[in-house]
């Protein structure tokens, strides 16, 4: 079984750029989580799709991010324009229940605004 | 405000000790608890899964326990070995969907 791929890997954008990221949730899992990992901060929640809905997006921390989930398989994190605070490490994870834990993870994003 | 925390944020010992891991969390009413593991560059491997109804759950060498009433949870490592060493994150769901996440354990085991 394949498990939740993310890409790009690495990105280095400039200040105001845009940047997408996408994650390739495991297949069948309905469950898809976006979350980050700023410089010296803990692992904080993003959004939460069920299906191609947006089950929570409480963790969303502006208007900047766009997430979306298309047909219900892999989704796309869009930051538009980027600024150097986004930097830091974005989690995809995955999973086929919801609360019940068995969430698989990605190896992230890391991206770095200049 | 629920928050997650885990000390020490970093820690060294030498092959074979035991050693443990604590998180704490500030509301006590959580679905479950996970530990995971994480190495450089990659992504997060889920050790153990503790429901609110459980106190520990085990597996291989490593052994967490949960207390609710005081908000805490431990990861015990038995014998460790250099291929332990990782950054070890604790999560906590409180809605049974998204984790809260503590900021980390570095552990490294020399030889």
């Amino acid at each position: 079984e394949a498990g939740v791929t993310q890409f790009p890997s690495h990105s280095v954008i400039e200040k105001g750029q845009t940047v997408t990221l996408r994650c390739d949730p495991i297949s069948g899992h309905d469950n898809l989580y976006w979350y980050r990992r700023v410089m010296g901060k803990e692992i904080k929640f993003l959004l939460h799709f069920v299906k191609e809905s947006k089950q929570d997006e409480s963790g969303m921390p502006n208007n900047r991010f766009l997430a979306e989930r298309t047909g219900g398989t892999y989704s796309t994190l869009k930051v538009q324009p980027a600024e150097l605070e986004d930097s830091g490490v974005y989690f995809c994870a995955s999973s086929l229940y919801m609360g019940g834990g068995g969430y698989t993870f990605g190896s992230g994003t890391r991206l770095t605004v200049v | 405000k629920q928050e997650v925390t885990q000390i020490p944020a970093a820690l060294s010992v030498p092959e074979g000790e035991n050693l443990v891991l604590n998180c704490s969390f500030t509301d006590s009413a959580i679905y479950n608890l996970q530990w995971f593991r994480q190495d450089p560059g990659k992504g997060l491997t889920s050790l153990l899964l503790i429901q609110s109804s459980q106190r520990e759950q085990t597996s291989g060498r490593l052994n967490a326990s949960l207390d609710k009433s005081s908000g805490r949870s431990t990861l015990y490592i038995a014998a460790s070995q250099p291929g332990d060493s990782a950054t070890y994150l604790c999560a906590v769901s409180y809605a049974g969907n998204m984790l809260t996440f503590g900021g980390g354990t570095r552990l490294m085991v020399k030889p």
